[in-house]
């Protein structure tokens, strides 16, 4: 079974300082998807980044960058230039490719990200 | 805004009740996807359908069970409703069933209060 870890139950930045949020998975396949999702106060799940494991680059995202590195089974998020409206927590997904089955997504913990002033 | 839908928002019930909550996914998704968010469990996977039919099972209990209609919404049921049931619970969508629309989009959850 997949599982994915986050080792960060809790972290703090500066505003407009540079973050990195940590996740560990591990599964025996080789061809996947990674995610992280954000989930502010609202509790609404917001998708911030996707990764495909096939996909050498880094995906990048405005401000949001990860660090895949796929021997080490690791996905980190990046989030530079920080603003007070990204405190929430964050979420680590992994998913299947072409699995003809469950699609489902399998979460991390969560990190919960405070920006200070 | 996701484009996925939820009804309600909240919901306050007794233990040993039933409760329905429902979910309309994006416009053009076929596939939608019921998560369990509680605090002793975090983030899990219920159920999956596509096109009407259930397409996989993950953590979910023989007290709940869903469907998906025809105009594609899905209800999520509850039955004999435990204080260990309360938690919030997400209904996300995608256009396919696997491989070809990777990305779930996430309506804004039910929060269940079982007292």
């Amino acid at each position: 079974a997949q599982t994915v870890t986050q080792s960060q139950p809790e972290m703090s930045v500066q505003e407009a300082e540079t973050v990195t949020l940590s996740c560990t998975y591990d599964t025996s396949e080789s061809d996947y998807y990674l995610f992280w999702y954000k989930q502010p106060p609202s509790r609404q799940m917001i998708l911030v980044i996707r990764q495909e494991a096939y996909k050498q680059q880094n995906a990048t995202e405005n401000r949001f960058s990860v660090n895949f590195q796929k021997a080490a089974k690791s996905f980190s998020l990046k989030i530079s230039d920080s603003q007070l409206g990204d405190a929430a927590m964050y979420f680590c997904a992994y998913r299947l490719r072409n699995t003809g089955t469950a699609s489902k997504l399998t979460f991390g913990t969560g990190t919960r990200l405070q920006v200070t002033l | 805004d996701s484009g996925v839908t939820q009804t309600p928002k909240h919901l306050i019930t007794a233990t040993g009740q039933r409760v329905t909550l429902r979910c309309s996914p994006r416009s053009g998704d076929l596939s939608v996807y019921w998560y369990q968010q509680s605090l002793d469990q975090g983030l899990q996977f219920l159920i999956q359908y596509y096109n009407g039919e259930e397409r996989a099972k993950g953590n979910i209990l023989e007290r709940f069970s869903a469907q998906q209609f025809p105009d594609l919404h899905s209800e999520l049921n509850l039955s004999s409703l435990e204080l260990g049931d309360s938690a919030l619970y997400f209904c996300a969508s995608s256009v396919g069933a696997w491989e070809t629309q990777e990305t779930q989009y996430f309506g804004p959850g039910t929060r269940l209060l079982v007292l």
